[in-house]
């Protein structure tokens, strides 16, 4: 079975700049989570997606959104960046209440 | 508000001695708590979930702990090796409404020396 996998791995955008980051879920798992780990935190809950829709928030502004597509695959949009959303962008997939994440995406807001 | 505390300072041990993690939580009512290991860089892989009426679950060197009226979890690995060097975090479930979310302590770097 595979993993979960992201991309792209590293990233480096402009204050102001939007950012797409992709998501490929691990075979057989319908839900997909996305969170953000600041240098030296843990990871925060974002968002989660089940059958594409978006059944469940965490603290984040509406600048952050997402995705999922039929595949389980996912997307997590932020617009209108700031030097704060400099982070590492986890994507997690799960079935079961378990979740595997993926190795992230770290993304440098300047 | 919900706050997790996990050791925010490195715990450096030596090879062969057993590691104790400890983690904190106060203002909730997990249904269970997971551990998960970080290595520099990379996402956190699942290594225990323990549920709110157990009170210890083992695997291999790993050894959980739960004490639901002290509110707290200790995470063991005994007979540590330098291969266990990382961060180790705790994540307490706070699913609400139909979807299913972790709330991570900072975690507890780990360093084990030959």
């Amino acid at each position: 079975e595979t993993g979960v996998t992201q991309s792209p791995t590293h990233l480096i955008k402009t204050r102001g700049q939007q950012v797409t980051l992709r998501c490929s879920s691990q075979s057989g798992h319908n839900t997909v989570s996305w969170y953000q780990q600041a240098l030296g935190q843990g990871p925060q809950f974002i968002f989660q997606y089940y059958r594409e829709e978006e059944n469940g928030r965490g603290n984040f502004p509406p600048r952050f959104s997402g995705l999922q597509f039929p595949n389980y695959s996912s997307e997590l949009n932020v617009n209108a960046l700031e030097l704060d959303d400099s982070a590492l962008y986890l994507c997690a997939s799960s079935s079961t209440g378990t979740f595997t994440f993926g190795s992230g995406t770290r993304l440098t807001v300047v | 508000s919900q706050k997790i505390e996990q050791n925010s300072e490195a715990l450096n041990i030596q090879e062969g001695k057993t590691a104790t993690l400890t983690c904190n939580y106060t203002n909730y009512s997990p249904a269970y708590l997971q551990w998960y290991r970080q290595d520099p860089g990379r996402g956190p892989v699942f290594l225990l979930l323990i549920r709110e009426n157990e009170k210890e679950k083992r695997k291999e060197r790993l050894k959980v702990t739960f004490d639901t009226t002290l509110k707290q979890s200790l995470f063991h690995i005994t007979a540590s090796q330098p291969a266990d060097s990382a961060t180790y975090l705790c994540a307490l479930d706070a699913s609400s409404g139909g979807y299913n979310k972790l709330i991570f302590g900072a975690g507890t770097r780990l360093a084990v020396h030959p």
